[in-house]
Order: C-alpha cells, then sequence, then structure tokens
C-alpha cells in the first residue's frame, strides 16, 4: 500500500500547454510539500501546505498553482508550460510531532518526470 | 535561510570499504538532520535523523552519522561498502519549529566490486 502516490509518473508534452500531477498521501500526515529536482538532482521546496493552507511558496512563477481539496491531497497544476519546467517533481508530506518541535521527516512519492520539448 | 553543503557530488569506493558522506550546514542554532538515500527512478526514503540527544545516530543498511556542532557537520559513515549501497545521497535540515527542509545537492556513491 504506497504511503505517499503521484500521478503520472511520466509526462511529455509540448511547450505552452498546460498539465497537472496529482498527489495523494495515506499516512494522516497535515504537511505536503512539492519539490523540484533538476537534472542536476539538485532538490528545491516549491511549496508546502498544512491542512490544506499554503504554509511556503517559494518564488514559484504564478504559471503553477497547488490545489489542496483536503489534507490528503496535493495536486499541482502548470500553465503554459516552458522547456525549463522539465524535471522531476516529488511529492513529499510529513507529521508535526507537537507544539514544541516540528519535525516529522519527510515521505517522499516516487516523482513524476515531466518533459516539456 | 539554512545552508547544507555536501563535499563531493561524486564518492567511488570498493566494495567492503569505508563510506564517508560529508555534511555541512550553517546555523547559529542546532537544526534537525537528515539523511536520504535516493535510488535511481525512485523517490526519496529517510536513512537516518537527528533532533536531540545522542549525537551519534544508527540509521539503515548499517549507516550512521554524528552530529557535531562545533563542526556544524553531519557526516554519513558505513564501515563496509555493499554493492547495494550504490546510489544518490542527500543531506536535509530543517528549523527547529518549522516544516522546512533544506537539501544538500546530494553525492552520487559508486561501489566498485
Amino acid at each position: 500500500d504506497t504511503a505517499v502516490s503521484q500521478t503520472p509518473k511520466y509526462l511529455v508534452t509540448q511547450m505552452g500547454n498546460d498539465k497537472s500531477i496529482k498527489c495523494e498521501q495515506n499516512l494522516g500526515h497535515d504537511t505536503m510539500y512539492w519539490y523540484k529536482q533538476d537534472s542536476k538532482k539538485f532538490l528545491k521546496i516549491m511549496f508546502s501546505y498544512n491542512n490544506k493552507e499554503l504554509i511556503i511558496n517559494e518564488t514559484v512563477p504564478n504559471r503553477f498553482s497547488p490545489k489542496s481539496p483536503d489534507k490528503a491531497h496535493l495536486n499541482l497544476h502548470i500553465n503554459s508550460l516552458e522547456l525549463g519546467d522539465s524535471a522531476v517533481y516529488f511529492c513529499a508530506s510529513s507529521q508535526d510531532v507537537g507544539e514544541i518541535s516540528k519535525t516529522g521527516e519527510l515521505f517522499f512519492g516516487e516523482g513524476s518526470r515531466l518533459t516539456v520539448l | 535561510a539554512q545552508s547544507v553543503t555536501q563535499l563531493g557530488s561524486h564518492v567511488s569506493v570498493s566494495e567492503g570499504a569505508l563510506v564517508l558522506l560529508r555534511c555541512n550546514y550553517s546555523s547559529s542554532v542546532p537544526p534537525y538532520l537528515f539523511w536520504y538515500v535516493q535510488y535511481p527512478n525512485q523517490g526519496l526514503q529517510l536513512l537516518l535523523k537527528y533532533t536531540t540527544g545522542a549525537t551519534l545516530v544508527k540509521g539503515i543498511n548499517g549507516f550512521e552519522a554524528e552530529f557535531k556542532k562545533s563542526e556544524t557537520s553531519f557526516h554519513l559513515t558505513k564501515p563496509s561498502a555493499h554493492m547495494s549501497d550504490a546510489a544518490e545521497y542527500f543531506c536535509a535540515v530543517s528549523e527547529r519549529g518549522f516544516n522546512k527542509f533544506y537539501f544538500g545537492s546530494g553525492t552520487k556513491l559508486n561501489v566498485k566490486p
């Protein structure tokens, strides 16, 4: 039973198109994230949602719009795709462990490889 | 903001040799520290983490790491490399009180027979 699942796993599309990636976690976690991993394997946080509320937005272009219909789902919609959007996008989740120390390790999905032609 | 530095984007060791992957962070307050492993075409998996208490932490697959506050380091080691350890390894930190994680640029470990 996959803990963090994202679809599709592979996505090939043309410049200018709009595409979405879906993510679901069945761990009961409060916080979900989108990370972008570029061709050099560098991982960068894009967004973070806590209980459906946006808490982190790391200077991502407006073409990227996350949506969290409930705390188990965090989808990523990308408008007007550009060549530079080609990357692997990882969804992740973590559990807050209390008021004093909010740290839970991240649980990652398997990634969605987006190729923009 | 935090920064995480992993020295050496590629490390190559022989099977059975010591594995040492280096990680340094910048923070005036000790953060929470993590090592993740990524196998080809997969997501990242947690190897081990340090939050409080004993500074030497043990993880899965025989890996361990030691938090050294004076050196702001959290190096990952394994006494004897196995072929199955070949993967990309990421060091990460999160600030205490915040669910925000910063990743290093990764170190690709190659294990030679």
